[in-house]
């Protein structure tokens, strides 16, 4: 069964410094989404993609954050001089859809993102 | 109260129990899906139910929907310990975009 890959599973970093965390969604599907979850907290949307460009993205989701689908199968998420409170599991989900209208998201195992 | 709140934020249950969980929001919503988080790991899809749905069953779980009164519910029958996670509710709501809230989830326990 196909599935939304993650890679790393886990990156340490040091405050100030850039991440980049990379997906590889489900490969027929359109929409593409990133979400963190901070330690013991709920799920937060971060930004979603369609037709290769952000279609929503939060309040989280500043300058400091870029999405870009570079090639036709992977979707990357990056972080431009992380923070102490960027410490969290972000997960990365893909669906299709059908007239504008989302299917089920299917998720990534998530890439723990540490910072020192 | 927030998009998607769940009600309980923990219930503990004896294995062959059902267990119901209620998820309410506030905006117009396109679906509203259910996913399970076991401990520190990732998310697992159980159903995705549309605004135009009223009920859907998969197995031993069974959601409604009432966007009337902007809630829903996963029951879950005959639970098993391994039926043990936290439980989420997500609205993809109907902005024009794509953005999906998630709720802060219940956890449910189900002891053997």
């Amino acid at each position: 069964e196909p599935e939304v890959t993650q890679t790393p599973s886990h990156q340490v970093t040091q405050m100030g410094q850039e991440v980049i965390l990379r997906c590889v969604p489900i490969s027929n599907h359109l929409y593409f989404y990133w979400y963190r979850q901070i330690l013991g907290q709920k799920v937060e949307f971060l930004v979603s993609f369609y037709n290769n460009e952000i279609s929503e993205k939060s309040e989280i989701f500043d300058d400091q954050f870029s999405v870009e689908r570079p090639d036709g199968s992977n979707f990357t998420l990056k972080i431009r001089s992380t923070k102490l409170e960027d410490s969290a599991m972000y997960f990365c989900a893909s669906s299709d859809g059908v007239a504008g209208v989302v299917d089920t998201q299917y998720f990534g195992p998530g890439t723990r993102l540490t910072v020192l | 109260s927030q998009q998607g709140e769940e009600d309980p934020q923990a219930l503990s249950i004896q294995e062959g129990e059902n267990a119901t969980m209620n998820c309410s929001y506030k905006t117009s919503i396109n679906n509203l899906q259910w996913y399970r988080q076991n401990s520190g790991r990732g998310l697992v899809h159980l159903i995705l139910i549309r605004s135009n749905e009223r009920e859907k069953h998969s197995g031993r779980l069974r959601v409604t929907l009432d966007t009337s009164k902007k809630s829903s519910s996963l029951l879950i029958t005959a639970s098993r310990a391994a039926d043990t996670a936290s439980y989420f509710c997500a609205t993809d709501l109907n902005t024009g975009g794509f953005k999906t809230i998630f709720g802060a989830g219940t956890r449910l326990f189900v002891k053997a």
